[in-house]
C-alpha cells in the first residue's frame, strides 16, 4: 500500500541518550505531520511542518523539514522513559487524505 | 470537548461474519477518516467521509465500506470477514477544511477467528 518510509524501524536507547527518526518521500511534500502512539494507545498529533527548512522545537523534541521538502526528522534530546512509543510521520496524499509512515518504535532502557 | 469515541473497544468474530464499527467525532468536526493498523502493514488509510459523502478511498477490497450520518457520526462495515482482517481499526476526526491535524479515537480491536 501507499506508505512513507521511515528509518529506523526500531530503536533502543539508554535513558538520557538522544534519538532521531527520519521520514523520506520520493515526492515534494506540501506539509508533513508527526504523531506519537504510546504502547496500547492511539496516535496523538505532535506537530505540522509546512515551510522548506523549517525547524520547530517542543521542549526536548526538535522537528525539521528538509530544504527540498522531501524529508523530515524528529530528534529527541536526552530521552526519558515517557518517550517510549512509536513515532509516525504523515503526509497528505491528494486532498483530505493522509498517508502514514511505517513508524519508528522507540524503547528507552532505564 | 469530548474526544473521538469508538465503539466497541474489542470485538471477536469468526470468518465469514460481518462487523460494524462506530465512530463519533469531536463536536463540530465534519470529517471522519478510518485507518487499519496491523503490526506488519502499519497504518493503512481506508476512507474519509465529509458531510455524509465519501471523499477519499484507500486500496481496500469492496468488503470494506462505510457511511456517515448527518450528525457526522460514522460507521464502517466489513463483510465476509477473513483472518487477515484482524487489526486495530482507528477513526480520526478533523474539521475537514484542509490540511489539519487528525484526532484519533482509541480504536476497535477486531479479532477474526
Amino acid at each position: 500500500g501507499q506508505q512513507v518510509m521511515q528509518i529506523p524501524q526500531y530503536q533502543h536507547v539508554q535513558e538520557g541518550e538522544d534519538f532521531t527518526t527520519y521520514c523520506n518521500s520520493s515526492t515534494t511534500l506540501s506539509n508533513i505531520q508527526w504523531y506519537k502512539q504510546r504502547p496500547g494507545g492511539h496516535p496523538v498529533f505532535l506537530i505540522q511542518l509546512v515551510k522548506s527548512g523549517e525547524v520547530k522545537k517542543q521542549k526536548r523534541l526538535t522537528f525539521q523539514f528538509g530544504e527540498a521538502k522531501k524529508n523530515s526528522s524528529l530528534h529527541i534530546t536526552a530521552t526519558q522513559t515517557t518517550d517510549v512509543g512509536t513515532y509516525f510521520c504523515s503526509k497528505p496524499s491528494g486532498t483530505y487524505k493522509y498517508i502514514f509512515g511505517t513508524g519508528t518504535r522507540l524503547k528507552v532502557l532505564a | 470537548k469530548a474526544g473521538v469515541t469508538q465503539t466497541p473497544r474489542y470485538l471477536i468474530k469468526t470468518r465469514g461474519q460481518q462487523v460494524t464499527l462506530s465512530c463519533s467525532p469531536i463536536s463540530g468536526h465534519r470529517s471522519v477518516s478510518w485507518y487499519q493498523q496491523t503490526p506488519g502493514q502499519g497504518l493503512q488509510f481506508l476512507f474519509e467521509y465529509f458531510s455524509e459523502t465519501q471523499r477519499n478511498k484507500g486500496n481496500f477490497p469492496g468488503r470494506f465500506s462505510g457511511r456517515q450520518f448527518s450528525n457526522s457520526r460514522s460507521e464502517m462495515n466489513v463483510s465476509t470477514l477473513e483472518l487477515g482482517d484482524s487489526a486495530l481499526y482507528l477513526c480520526a476526526s478533523s474539521p475537514g477544511q484542509g490540511t489539519e491535524k487528525l484526532f484519533f479515537g482509541s480504536g476497535t480491536q477486531l479479532s477474526v477467528l
